[in-house]
């Protein structure tokens, strides 16, 4: 079985541009999941889409990032524009399903983002 | 701020040994822990989980327990090999949100 598959690994940009990720779940995950990884620190959970709905984006910086999942599969991330605190790991991750209760999240390599 | 904690950010076992890593939680609603090992450059992978229903779960090589009286949670990791180095971070689940809240990590280094 597949992984969870993002893109690209690596992106290195200046500060006030912009910049997408890409994220690809386990085949038949309806839940899908965006994370911050600051260096030294656990992942913080971005925004959670159920389908191609949104479950709970309470902690998105909604000013600057924005997140689809237009056909309840692959998700982009964006970040217009970019500040330097954003210089972090974006982990994208997904489950089976949403059920309220807990349920396995499986991760992808992540996205390591530089913003000079 | 975040209601997952560890206690201890480094921890150095000789290889062959018994590894024990901790933490802590504040959150009394939260339903299912789960365990994650972090090596450089990769995604967190999944170790082992338990629900608030139990108190030890086992796998291969590792165990979780669970103490909800004073909110900790620990993984033991039997005869540690070099290939268990990494970060290894507990997360919580918010009971009916299904929203992981992870703590700070703990780095395990083996030595030889």
């Amino acid at each position: 079985e597949a992984g969870v598959a993002q893109s690209p690994r690596y992106k290195i940009i200046e500060k006030r541009q912009s910049v997408a990720f890409w994220c690809n779940p386990i085949s038949g995950h309806a839940t899908l999941y965006w994370y911050q990884q600051i260096l030294g620190q656990g992942p913080k959970l971005l925004i959670q889409f159920q389908n191609n709905g949104v479950v709970d984006d309470s902690q998105l910086p909604k000013d600057r990032f924005s997140a689809e999942r237009l056909k309840g599969v692959d998700s982009t991330l964006k970040i217009q524009p970019a500040k330097l605190e954003d210089s972090a790991v974006y982990l994208c991750a997904s489950s089976l399903v949403w059920s309220g209760g807990g349920e396995t999240q499986y991760f992808g390599p992540g996205t390591r983002l530089l913003v000079l | 701020g975040e209601s997952v904690g560890l206690h201890l950010p480094t921890l150095s076992v000789q290889e062959g040994d018994n590894s024990i890593i901790n933490c802590a939680y504040s959150n009394s609603a939260s339903d299912y822990f789960i365990w994650y090992k972090q090596e450089s450059g990769k995604g967190p992978q999944f170790i082992i989980d338990i629900r608030s229903n139990m108190d030890k779960r086992q796998g291969q090589r590792v165990t979780v327990l669970l103490n909800k009286t004073v909110k900790h949670l620990s993984l033991q990791i039997a005869a540690t090999q070099p290939g268990d180095s990494a970060v290894y971070f507990c997360a919580e689940n918010i009971q009916g949100a299904q929203k992981l809240v992870f703590g700070q990590g703990t780095r395990l280094t083996i030595n030889p």
